[in-house]
């Protein structure tokens, strides 16, 4: 069975400082998803990886996939307020649903 | 980018009542839809995966008869709960696949469903 682990699950860190979330996954899997939701709101899409090595950029944000250790990151660059909400990695199965982390929570202080 | 929308937005209803939640793709054609259900400060938990003209896939422990799922058409799937009681009351979202299959998933915007 799939398992998608996402860390950590709580982080909060000051505006203009860098970190990286963990998103690892435990069976083979080509479509690595990272999505931003905002309280009470649903999900917004944020980086569709499909191939093993994809790096994706925007903004302060950064994503990428390595299917062979079955793990992606996202990074943040320069934190601002802005960035706070909670980031969910899933991961595909077979029948085009997907798997989601835990989903970390993101606190960007001024 | 394509867009799916959900109705209602949010929905109050007194335990024992029926709430349908209706999901439509807007731009696209979906042979595929997925129904998602989200308790506060948790992830996303797969209920079941709506095919159009054909039954739903449920996953273990949702329970058929009291989450009905139809998918008429390529472009609506509802949802309904049946016989409401309050440990239903979470926030529904669901999700569609394009017929033309590029490997991305479009969301609702949810659907918040409180049982009183």
């Amino acid at each position: 069975e799939l398992k998608v682990e996402q860390n950590p699950l709580f982080l909060s860190m000051q505006e203009g400082k860098n970190y990286t979330i963990y998103c690892n996954y435990s069976t083979t899997s080509d479509r690595l998803y990272w999505y931003r939701q905002d309280p009470g709101k649903s999900l917004e899409s944020l980086f569709v990886l499909l191939s093993n090595g994809a790096v994706k950029q925007e903004g302060r944000l950064m994503a990428s996939l390595d299917t062979k250790a079955r793990l992606s990151t996202l990074h943040i660059t320069a934190a601002v307020h802005d960035l706070s909400a909670t980031y969910f990695c899933a991961v595909g199965r077979n029948n085009n649903d997907m798997r989601f982390g835990a989903g970390t929570r993101l606190t960007v202080k001024p | 980018g394509a867009v799916v929308s959900q109705h209602p937005s949010w929905v109050i209803c007194k335990s024992g009542t029926s709430v349908k939640i209706e999901c439509r793709s807007l731009d696209f054609q979906a042979t595929t839809m997925f129904w998602y259900r989200q308790f506060p400060k948790q992830s996303l938990m797969l209920m079941a995966t709506s095919n159009e003209g054909s039954k739903a896939t449920y996953e273990q422990g949702v329970e058929k008869d009291k989450f009905l799922i139809n998918h008429a058409s390529l472009t609506l799937s509802t949802l309904t709960v049946t016989s409401a009681h309050p440990e239903d009351s979470s926030f529904y979202i669901c999700s569609a696949r394009d017929i033309a299959w590029t490997g991305e998933l479009f969301f609702g915007e949810g659907s918040r469903l409180t049982v009183l």
